[in-house]
């Protein structure tokens, strides 16, 4: 079956910490891929994402992520957080677009 | 660029009521327009996809009657929710493609209507 899996539920760092949010895709082929950050009450805003080519996306705010075909994953990362960095952050996939499926998120909270 | 808006951004309704949500792609046009359901702490859940001038096509296990969607214009589509109940209070948000080409456009969201039914 299809699916996005986030594994992790709830991350904390300490702020100016390096971040690694983990993203797993099953599907029989490879999707487009999303990092989304959800602030409490607001909509969704795009962070970065990946439609083929260089494996290495830059995104806003000084996020990252990398696509590991072999491993079937797209773990955002960033390697010092702010405070302002707390939110839901949700990975997507697309196979064309106009299909796209939400991890169930991960809930990250800075410790100062 | 890439803005969209979403009206209200809360409502609170009785029971029995109908309510309609408006979602606009300001600074672009969208060919397609996208309405979600979150559930509190919940992930987004697609509900139905909206081709300008053409009916809707829902999820499996969306009532088409229920949530009426209407993508009248390359820059609005709406979801009105037909007698609505407590069960489907929620954040809805909708999101639009860019026209163009769909291998490359990427889904832009609206902030979001929290929908409360008492």
């Amino acid at each position: 079956a299809q699916s996005v899996t986030q594994p992790d539920i709830h991350i904390t760092v300490s702020e100016g910490a390096s971040l690694e949010l983990r993203c797993n895709y099953s599907y029989g082929a490879t999707p487009y891929l999303f990092w989304y950050v959800q602030s409490p009450g607001q909509g969704l805003q795009l962070l970065l994402k990946y439609f083929s080519g260089d494996t290495l996306v830059q995104g806003i705010k000084g996020f990252e992520a990398e696509f590991k075909r072999s491993q079937s994953s797209f773990n955002l990362r960033k390697p010092s957080v702010h405070w302002s960095d707390a939110a839901e952050y949700f990975c997507a996939v697309a196979l064309n677009n106009n299909d796209m499926r939400f991890g169930a998120g991960t809930r990250l909270t800075v410790k100062p | 660029g890439a803005v969209v808006s979403q009206h209200p951004s809360w409502v609170i309704c009785k029971s029995g009521t109908s309510v309609k949500i408006e979602c606009r792609s300001l600074d672009f046009q969208a060919t397609t327009m996208f309405w979600y359901r979150q559930f509190p702490k919940q992930s987004l859940m697609l509900m139905a996809t909206s081709n300008e001038g053409s009916k809707a096509t829902y999820e499996q296990g969306v009532e088409k009657d229920k949530f009426l969607i209407n993508h009248a214009s390359l820059t609005l589509s709406t979801l009105t929710v037909t007698s609505a109940h407590p069960e489907d209070s929620s954040f809805y948000i909708c999101s639009a493609r860019i026209a163009g080409d769909p291998s490359t456009d990427t889904q832009y969201f609206g902030p979001g209507t929290r929908l409360t039914v008492l």
